[in-house]
């Protein structure tokens, strides 16, 4: 089964600042990798996914990641944090029958004035 | 269109009650799914709809059964709820084949058991 986590459950950084939110996945086989967002009482929203192809990916929001295969490493980023990115974040891999997606333990992001 | 809608939004049940979760989407979606969310743990899968007439056990099922009946609605139910159970629940909707399709979220239902 595959698997995924994500270093740091929070992140706090300056309104501004490069956002960097980390996700390492293991797999067996080639994963489909995605980045969902999550407002506070809100569903999950996707910000971007890998499928194959370029493996720097955009997103929504300014959003980017970047698979690295060497490294089994897919993380976020934004280069400057706004206010409203203040939110949880989700890494997941799809995997098997059913296309069912298995997420990281998530990271929540506070953006600081 | 609504996307994925969730009823109800929040409830309250006693140890023991019964409760229907039910999931609708309008986008002629094949897959559904239904996941739990608790702190520090991500979302769970709980059940999951490959189609019409199917269901299948996700990574924790107990204590819930699922139905769909019609394409678009994916009901949960829990026949003797638990405080365990006290979770904040997702229903999800995806086109189908292809491990690169994503799933369409509903605003999700915040249930307490106590």
């Amino acid at each position: 089964a595959q698997s995924v986590t994500q270093l740091g459950s929070h992140v706090s950084v300056s309104e501004g600042a490069l956002v960097l939110l980390r996700c390492n996945y293991s797999s067996s086989v080639p994963p489909y990798l995605f980045w969902y967002v999550q407002y506070p009482n809100q569903g999950l929203q996707l910000l971007l996914k890998y499928t194959t192809g370029a493996t720097l990916v955009k997103g929504i929001n300014g959003f980017e990641a970047e698979f690295k295969k060497s490294e089994t490493s897919f993380h976020l980023t934004k280069p400057s944090a706004h206010m409203s990115d203040a939110a949880e974040y989700f890494c997941a891999v799809s995997e098997g029958e059913g296309n069912k997606l298995v997420f990281g333990a998530g990271t929540i992001l506070r953006v600081k004035s | 269109n609504a996307g994925v809608t969730q009823t109800p939004k929040f409830r309250v049940l006693k140890t023991g009650q019964s409760m229907t979760l039910l999931c609708a989407q309008d986008m002629n979606h094949e897959y559904m799914y239904w996941y739990r969310q608790d702190p520090g743990m991500g979302l769970r899968l709980i059940h999951y709809s490959v189609g019409e007439g199917t269901t299948a056990k996700g990574e924790v099922p107990d204590g819930y059964n699922v139905s769909r009946l019609k394409k678009q609605n994916f009901l949960l139910g829990l026949e003797s709820a638990a405080p365990s159970q006290t979770s904040v629940y997702f229903c999800a909707s995806s086109y189908g084949l292809g491990l690169y399709n994503e799933q369409f979220f509903g605003p999700g239902t915040r249930l307490t058991v106590l």
